[in-house]
């Protein structure tokens, strides 16, 4: 089992619809981050938690602590959207632990 | 400046080329590493440079080789590669220590091609 865990793996909407993507993890971390990545593209960080919510435009994060879990949500979503979303979670000494990743794909 | 530059983009190179990777950050970051990543798979640890020392080698073959002239610099040599290296190199920093998260800020990354 891997230690983070993201869900839905891919995942196609429609433009305007609010998207969800979660991240469960088992390790004990000092941070989470989402990150987004296009295709062929560099990595973008998005967020980084370690507690409570985040908002920035139209995307939220959120971080349970106690439950071992983060969602992503995107409101309002657009084409431009469609991408690779990734959870990471620092453990010890900095090191980052990658989720496998969710496809989003957001049709017009 | 809140960025990690890497250069160049996109690289050609033989298998009997010598090349050179290069990744610059001026956020005064302590913890420097290169990350390799196979196309729709997650980023994978190579090496991690702390106060310009080499921390973590994650058992990365002797043909990739590391270096961190200053604390704002990092290089990734490439000599005598194989096809199976062709991959986008992922350079990130953060700070080495202080508060619980570490700021961790990722480049765009060097699409590497080896022919």
């Amino acid at each position: 089992k891997n230690e983070v865990e993201q869900s839905p793996q891919n995942l196609t909407a429609q433009e305007g619809e609010f998207i969800t993507i979660n991240c469960s993890y088992s390790v004990g971390i000092s941070a989470l981050h989402w990150l987004q990545q296009h295709p062929g593209g560099g990595i973008v960080s998005l967020f980084m938690l370690s507690s409570g919510k985040k908002k920035h435009g139209r995307l939220i994060a959120t971080i349970n602590i106690q439950e071992k879990h983060s969602s992503l949500h995107i409101t309002a979503s657009h084409p431009r959207d469609s991408a690779v979303y990734i959870c990471a979670v620092e453990t010890s000494g900095s090191r980052l632990t990658f989720g496998e990743g969710t496809q989003l794909t957001v049709n017009p | 400046d809140t960025e990690v530059t890497q250069t160049p983009k996109h690289l050609v190179m033989g298998m009997t080329n010598k090349k050179s990777l290069k990744c610059e950050q001026h956020m005064g970051h302590r913890a420097m590493y290169w990350y390799k990543q196979k196309a729709k798979k997650p980023p994978e640890l190579m090496f991690v440079y702390s106060y310009e020392k080499l921390s973590i080698n994650e058992s990365v073959p002797s043909r990739f080789s590391p270096e961190c002239p200053n604390s704002s610099l990092l290089n990734l040599h490439l000599h005598a590669l194989q096809p199976e290296d062709s991959a986008l190199y992922l350079c990130a920093s953060s700070r080495a220590k202080g508060p619980s998260n570490y700021g961790y800020t990722f480049g765009s990354g060097t699409r590497l091609t080896v022919v």
